[in-house]
């Protein structure tokens, strides 16, 4: 099936740990996105790559290292997690070759507990 | 202000009328603009997108815009208890040659049998 698809769909840790989210799509699209989801259902972005570039950072903390290592993937690096990290976390792609009206298509998203 | 500002909510209507769903975003300069439906637990799924000022129908849902005055709608006729989610206005924002796509902090609709 063409997709966002992300793993694992639920991560629960305790504070301290370092942890991974990893996504892929088979959309063919050349931009892929972080969004952070908080307990309020706020979605804020965190990174944006297109063709492995970093080209969005928002004020993330460094304890978050995205890593493209080609277009079709894009996975989250977590360090020294802490309760406020605790959110759901959705992969999302796009395509800048149509301009930038294109939409994003969103993975099922990781739901991440630190206790 | 707020780049992209909705009402939270949470709006209730009636099973069969129209739901009205309102956006305003701070960039002049945004051309692209997107409706999203979230249901709980689940991921956002587009349901409209808008890019010219003026109407946008497709099926029950007409989506507005209005440049001028910095505001985009989503209209839902025939309201269904299956349309009960939570809806995110996204706006294509410019920030230093790269764009992003922001969302406001969601509507939540109930339809009421």
């Amino acid at each position: 099936d063409t997709a966002v698809s992300q793993t694992p769909k639920y991560l629960v840790t305790q504070m301290g740990n370092d942890k991974s989210i990893k996504c892929e799509q088979n959309l063919g699209h050349d931009t892929m996105y972080w969004y952070k989801q908080d307990s309020k259902k706020f979605l804020k972005i965190m990174f944006s790559y297109n063709n492995k570039e970093l080209i969005i950072n928002e004020t993330v903390p460094n304890r978050f290292s995205p890593k493209s290592p080609d277009k079709a993937h894009l996975n989250l690096h977590i360090n020294s997690l802490e309760l406020g990290d605790s959110a759901v976390y959705f992969c999302a792609s796009s395509s800048r070759k149509t301009g930038y009206n294109s939409p994003l298509h969103f993975g099922n998203g990781t739901r991440l507990t630190v206790t | 202000q707020k780049e992209v500002e909705q009402n939270s909510g949470p709006l209730s209507v009636p099973e069969g009328a129209i739901a009205s769903l309102n956006c305003t975003y701070s960039d002049r300069g945004s051309q692209s603009f997107f409706w999203y439906r979230q249901y709980s637990g689940k991921s956002p799924e587009l349901i409209m997108s808008i890019y010219s000022n003026g109407d946008k129908e497709d099926g029950r849902f007409t989506a507005q815009l209005n440049k001028a005055s910095q505001y985009v709608s989503l209209l839902i006729r025939d309201s269904q208890p299956s349309d009960s989610a939570t809806y995110l206005c996204a706006v294509n924002i410019r920030v230093q040659g790269a764009q992003k796509l922001v969302f406001g902090q969601g509507t939540r609709l109930t339809i009421n049998p």
